[in-house]
């Protein structure tokens, strides 16, 4: 069963705007990581938020992370056009070796 | 450095076929792994390798065979193709396989586009 759960599933902003995704998961995690996937590409690590951290920056891109409520936040500020793009949650579970779980994921499309 | 190269691009296959799916990596990476990715699922877990001649299950390993004889290779056997196998197959690895190690994001190939008639 999938980890990660992004909600909304899909989202439609204007150029400028910023774009809020946010992903629910189910079990204690190491790490939480969002990852970017171009429309018939592979994914593209965009940051790794670890479990004893609340909030990372990375350019455009602010993590949030609140481990009691197994919730994150992804933030990109001041959207382009190329952003458009499906963006994935993925977590790393404690213990033995890594077994990455991707959620479903939110289409985002930035209206030039 | 290339990265992480799939091959094939695309196929298409008859059920009751077989093929393998390649992945290569030239970043002397310790952990290798196969997703496919359906509409509305998201990516799922086939099948993992934490090492040459270490590998494990994933979320949806019925059908899908793998080994990992070198560091570089971890080729996925379809050894009876089924039409519910149509998906993209994606093949990606990370510097180290340990849990314990925080900044080890994976690399993806660009994925295999298969399909079972």
């Amino acid at each position: 069963s999938q980890q990660g759960e992004e909600d909304p599933q899909a989202l439609s902003i204007q150029e400028g705007e910023n774009a809020t995704m946010n992903c629910s998961y189910k079990t204690s995690i190491n790490n939480l990581q969002w990852y970017r996937q171009n429309s018939g590409r592979g994914l593209v690590h965009l940051i790794l938020i670890r479990s004893n951290e609340r909030e990372k920056h990375s350019g455009r891109l602010r993590v949030t992370l609140d481990t009691s409520k197994k919730s994150s936040s992804l933030l990109i500020t001041a959207s382009r056009a190329a952003d458009t793009a499906s963006y994935f949650c993925a977590t790393l579970s404690w213990g033995g070796y890594q077994k990455v779980t991707f959620g479903t994921g939110t289409k985002l499309q930035v209206i030039p | 450095n290339a990265g992480v190269t799939q091959t094939p691009k695309f196929q298409v296959l008859k059920t009751g076929q077989s093929m393998t799916l390649q992945c290569a990596q030239d970043m002397n990476h310790e952990y290798m792994s196969w997703y496919r990715q359906d509409p509305g699922m998201g990516l799922r877990l086939i099948h993992y390798s934490v090492g040459a001649g270490i590998t494990d299950q994933g979320e949806v390993p019925n059908g899908y065979n793998v080994s990992r004889s070198t560091t570089e290779d971890f080729p996925l056997r379809l050894l009876s193709a089924a039409p519910s196998q149509t998906s993209v197959y994606f093949c990606a690895s990370s510097y180290s396989a340990r849990s314990s190690s925080y900044n080890s994001p994976l690399h993806f190939g660009n994925g295999t586009r298969l399909t079972v008639t």
